[in-house]
Protein backbone atom coordinates (compact mmCIF):
# COMPACT_ATOMS: atom_id res chain seq x y z
CA UNK A 1 0.00 0.00 0.00
CA UNK A 2 1.24 3.52 -0.99
CA UNK A 3 1.78 5.95 2.04
CA UNK A 4 -0.14 8.58 0.88
CA UNK A 5 -2.56 7.82 -2.08
CA UNK A 6 -4.62 9.70 -4.44
CA UNK A 7 -7.19 9.10 -6.68
CA UNK A 8 -5.76 10.51 -9.91
CA UNK A 9 -8.94 11.69 -11.41
CA UNK A 10 -9.61 13.61 -13.84
CA UNK A 11 -11.80 15.03 -11.99
CA UNK A 12 -13.75 17.45 -15.01
CA UNK A 13 -16.44 19.99 -13.48
CA UNK A 14 -18.36 22.85 -14.99
CA UNK A 15 -17.28 26.14 -13.95
CA UNK A 16 -18.81 27.08 -10.39
CA UNK A 17 -19.11 23.43 -9.45
CA UNK A 18 -18.23 22.52 -5.92
CA UNK A 19 -15.74 19.63 -5.87
CA UNK A 20 -14.12 17.76 -3.20
CA UNK A 21 -11.38 14.97 -3.45
CA UNK A 22 -9.86 13.29 -0.26
CA UNK A 23 -6.32 11.54 -0.02
CA UNK A 24 -5.38 8.85 2.80
CA UNK A 25 -2.34 8.22 4.41
CA UNK A 26 -0.99 4.95 5.90
CA UNK A 27 0.88 6.08 9.23
CA UNK A 28 -1.19 6.95 11.75
CA UNK A 29 1.47 9.08 13.46
CA UNK A 30 1.98 11.39 10.68
CA UNK A 31 2.32 14.76 11.87
CA UNK A 32 1.19 17.48 9.35
CA UNK A 33 -0.31 17.64 6.11
CA UNK A 34 -0.37 20.04 3.18
CA UNK A 35 -2.27 20.46 0.00
CA UNK A 36 -0.28 21.68 -2.92
CA UNK A 37 -1.40 22.88 -6.46
CA UNK A 38 1.07 22.20 -9.40
CA UNK A 39 -0.27 23.63 -12.51
CA UNK A 40 0.92 22.20 -16.08
CA UNK A 41 4.73 21.74 -16.41
CA UNK A 42 5.24 24.40 -13.14
CA UNK A 43 6.76 23.46 -10.00
CA UNK A 44 4.01 22.51 -7.11
CA UNK A 45 2.98 25.38 -4.38
CA UNK A 46 1.64 25.46 -0.78
CA UNK A 47 -1.85 26.06 -1.58
CA UNK A 48 -2.74 25.58 2.33
CA UNK A 49 -1.70 23.62 5.34
CA UNK A 50 -3.94 21.41 7.13
CA UNK A 51 -4.83 21.37 10.64
CA UNK A 52 -6.32 19.06 12.85
CA UNK A 53 -9.94 21.29 13.54
CA UNK A 54 -9.95 22.00 9.86
CA UNK A 55 -9.43 25.51 8.01
CA UNK A 56 -10.72 27.56 5.75
CA UNK A 57 -9.10 29.85 3.15
CA UNK A 58 -11.62 31.51 0.65
CA UNK A 59 -13.13 29.27 -1.40
CA UNK A 60 -10.84 26.27 -0.34
CA UNK A 61 -11.77 24.33 2.80
CA UNK A 62 -9.46 21.42 4.17
CA UNK A 63 -10.19 18.88 6.43
CA UNK A 64 -8.48 16.39 7.94
CA UNK A 65 -9.86 13.15 9.57
CA UNK A 66 -6.85 11.15 11.98
CA UNK A 67 -9.24 8.03 12.89
CA UNK A 68 -9.86 7.49 8.56
CA UNK A 69 -6.29 8.57 8.30
CA UNK A 70 -7.44 10.96 5.34
CA UNK A 71 -7.49 14.22 4.60
CA UNK A 72 -9.65 16.48 2.36
CA UNK A 73 -9.72 19.49 -0.20
CA UNK A 74 -12.92 21.66 -1.01
CA UNK A 75 -13.23 23.74 -3.51
CA UNK A 76 -16.65 25.61 -3.74
CA UNK A 77 -17.39 28.15 -6.94
CA UNK A 78 -14.55 26.63 -8.96
CA UNK A 79 -13.06 29.19 -11.70
CA UNK A 80 -11.57 27.84 -14.76
CA UNK A 81 -7.70 29.02 -13.12
CA UNK A 82 -8.52 26.20 -10.52
CA UNK A 83 -7.16 23.55 -13.37
CA UNK A 84 -4.47 22.15 -11.46
CA UNK A 85 -3.24 19.32 -9.84
CA UNK A 86 -3.49 19.18 -6.57
CA UNK A 87 -0.55 17.43 -4.58
CA UNK A 88 -1.26 15.87 -1.20
CA UNK A 89 1.55 16.16 1.49
CA UNK A 90 2.41 14.79 4.43
CA UNK A 91 4.85 14.49 7.04
CA UNK A 92 5.09 11.38 8.53
CA UNK A 93 7.60 12.02 11.37
CA UNK A 94 8.48 15.43 11.67
CA UNK A 95 11.69 14.67 9.84
CA UNK A 96 12.01 16.79 7.06
CA UNK A 97 13.41 13.63 4.95
CA UNK A 98 10.09 12.06 5.50
CA UNK A 99 7.24 14.46 3.52
CA UNK A 100 5.81 11.85 1.28
CA UNK A 101 3.99 13.75 -1.91
CA UNK A 102 0.70 12.11 -2.89
CA UNK A 103 1.31 11.31 -6.91
CA UNK A 104 -1.87 14.28 -7.10
CA UNK A 105 -5.20 14.74 -8.25
CA UNK A 106 -5.64 16.41 -11.95
CA UNK A 107 -8.72 18.75 -12.04
CA UNK A 108 -10.03 20.70 -15.05
CA UNK A 109 -12.83 23.29 -14.72
CA UNK A 110 -14.90 23.44 -17.78
CA UNK A 111 -16.39 26.74 -18.72
CA UNK B 1 9.35 36.04 -0.88
CA UNK B 2 11.40 33.16 -1.09
CA UNK B 3 13.64 32.23 -4.53
CA UNK B 4 14.50 28.73 -5.24
CA UNK B 5 16.52 29.22 -8.00
CA UNK B 6 17.34 26.27 -10.96
CA UNK B 7 19.79 26.90 -13.34
CA UNK B 8 18.59 25.59 -16.55
CA UNK B 9 14.76 24.90 -17.47
CA UNK B 10 15.55 22.51 -19.73
CA UNK B 11 18.35 19.91 -20.65
CA UNK B 12 19.45 17.44 -22.67
CA UNK B 13 22.01 15.46 -22.04
CA UNK B 14 23.99 12.24 -23.96
CA UNK B 15 23.87 8.72 -22.08
CA UNK B 16 26.91 8.58 -20.21
CA UNK B 17 27.85 11.91 -19.74
CA UNK B 18 28.34 14.19 -16.12
CA UNK B 19 25.41 15.76 -15.24
CA UNK B 20 25.44 18.57 -13.02
CA UNK B 21 22.26 20.45 -11.78
CA UNK B 22 22.38 23.18 -9.36
CA UNK B 23 20.16 25.31 -7.25
CA UNK B 24 20.58 28.13 -5.44
CA UNK B 25 18.14 29.69 -2.26
CA UNK B 26 18.38 33.38 -1.01
CA UNK B 27 16.37 32.99 2.22
CA UNK B 28 19.01 31.65 4.47
CA UNK B 29 17.10 28.08 4.39
CA UNK B 30 19.39 25.03 6.30
CA UNK B 31 16.66 22.49 4.68
CA UNK B 32 17.47 21.88 0.73
CA UNK B 33 16.34 18.88 -1.36
CA UNK B 34 16.13 17.30 -4.75
CA UNK B 35 13.21 15.66 -5.79
CA UNK B 36 12.47 13.88 -9.17
CA UNK B 37 8.87 14.05 -10.76
CA UNK B 38 7.44 11.27 -12.93
CA UNK B 39 3.75 10.24 -14.28
CA UNK B 40 2.13 8.44 -12.06
CA UNK B 41 4.94 8.17 -9.74
CA UNK B 42 4.60 11.69 -7.92
CA UNK B 43 7.84 12.99 -6.15
CA UNK B 44 10.31 11.05 -5.24
CA UNK B 45 13.24 12.44 -2.89
CA UNK B 46 16.81 11.82 -3.85
CA UNK B 47 18.74 13.63 -1.58
CA UNK B 48 18.57 16.36 1.06
CA UNK B 49 20.95 18.40 3.20
CA UNK B 50 20.22 20.17 6.45
CA UNK B 51 23.64 22.02 6.48
CA UNK B 52 26.78 22.49 4.88
CA UNK B 53 28.68 19.92 3.70
CA UNK B 54 25.84 17.64 5.33
CA UNK B 55 23.88 14.98 3.07
CA UNK B 56 21.41 12.62 3.51
CA UNK B 57 20.01 9.71 0.93
CA UNK B 58 16.37 9.96 -0.05
CA UNK B 59 14.69 7.33 -1.44
CA UNK B 60 15.87 6.89 -4.70
CA UNK B 61 19.50 7.91 -4.64
CA UNK B 62 21.21 5.27 -7.00
CA UNK B 63 22.93 7.16 -9.53
CA UNK B 64 23.15 9.76 -8.03
CA UNK B 65 25.22 12.11 -5.81
CA UNK B 66 24.96 15.82 -4.15
CA UNK B 67 27.18 18.59 -3.07
CA UNK B 68 26.42 21.48 -0.22
CA UNK B 69 29.49 23.36 -0.35
CA UNK B 70 27.69 26.83 0.35
CA UNK B 71 24.15 27.08 2.49
CA UNK B 72 22.37 28.64 -0.61
CA UNK B 73 23.73 26.01 -2.78
CA UNK B 74 22.62 22.16 -3.68
CA UNK B 75 23.99 20.97 -6.63
CA UNK B 76 22.71 17.71 -8.14
CA UNK B 77 25.38 15.18 -10.56
CA UNK B 78 24.48 12.51 -12.43
CA UNK B 79 27.79 10.67 -12.56
CA UNK B 80 27.11 8.81 -15.85
CA UNK B 81 23.90 9.62 -16.90
CA UNK B 82 21.10 7.01 -18.39
CA UNK B 83 17.82 7.21 -20.56
CA UNK B 84 15.94 6.03 -17.34
CA UNK B 85 17.47 9.56 -15.51
CA UNK B 86 15.28 11.21 -17.73
CA UNK B 87 12.83 13.03 -15.74
CA UNK B 88 11.55 16.61 -14.21
CA UNK B 89 14.15 17.41 -11.22
CA UNK B 90 12.46 20.03 -8.66
CA UNK B 91 15.01 21.38 -5.89
CA UNK B 92 13.23 22.63 -2.75
CA UNK B 93 14.30 24.39 0.26
CA UNK B 94 12.66 25.05 3.97
CA UNK B 95 13.81 25.97 7.24
CA UNK B 96 15.43 23.48 10.06
CA UNK B 97 12.79 22.36 12.33
CA UNK B 98 9.84 23.87 10.34
CA UNK B 99 8.14 20.71 9.58
CA UNK B 100 4.44 22.05 10.09
CA UNK B 101 5.65 24.96 6.92
CA UNK B 102 5.56 24.01 3.65
CA UNK B 103 8.71 23.50 0.81
CA UNK B 104 9.14 26.58 -1.59
CA UNK B 105 10.33 24.66 -5.04
CA UNK B 106 12.13 25.69 -8.03
CA UNK B 107 11.06 25.97 -11.41
CA UNK B 108 12.28 23.06 -11.67
CA UNK B 109 14.58 20.70 -14.55
CA UNK B 110 13.54 18.67 -17.26
CA UNK B 111 16.71 16.61 -17.87
CA UNK B 112 16.12 14.33 -20.96
CA UNK B 113 18.85 11.48 -21.46
CA UNK B 114 19.28 10.55 -25.46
Amino acid sequence: RKEVEQDPGPFNVPEGATVAFNCTYSNSASQSFFWYRQDCRKEPKLLMSVYSSGNEDGRFTAQLNRASQYISLLIRDSKLSDSATYLCVVNMYSSASKIIFGSGTRLSIRP
Amino acid sequence: DVKVTQSSRYLVKRTGEKVFLECVQDMDHENMFWYRQDPGLGLRLIYFSYDVKMKEKGDIPEGYSVSREKKERFSLILESASTNQTSMYLCASSLQGATTDGYTFGSGTRLTVV
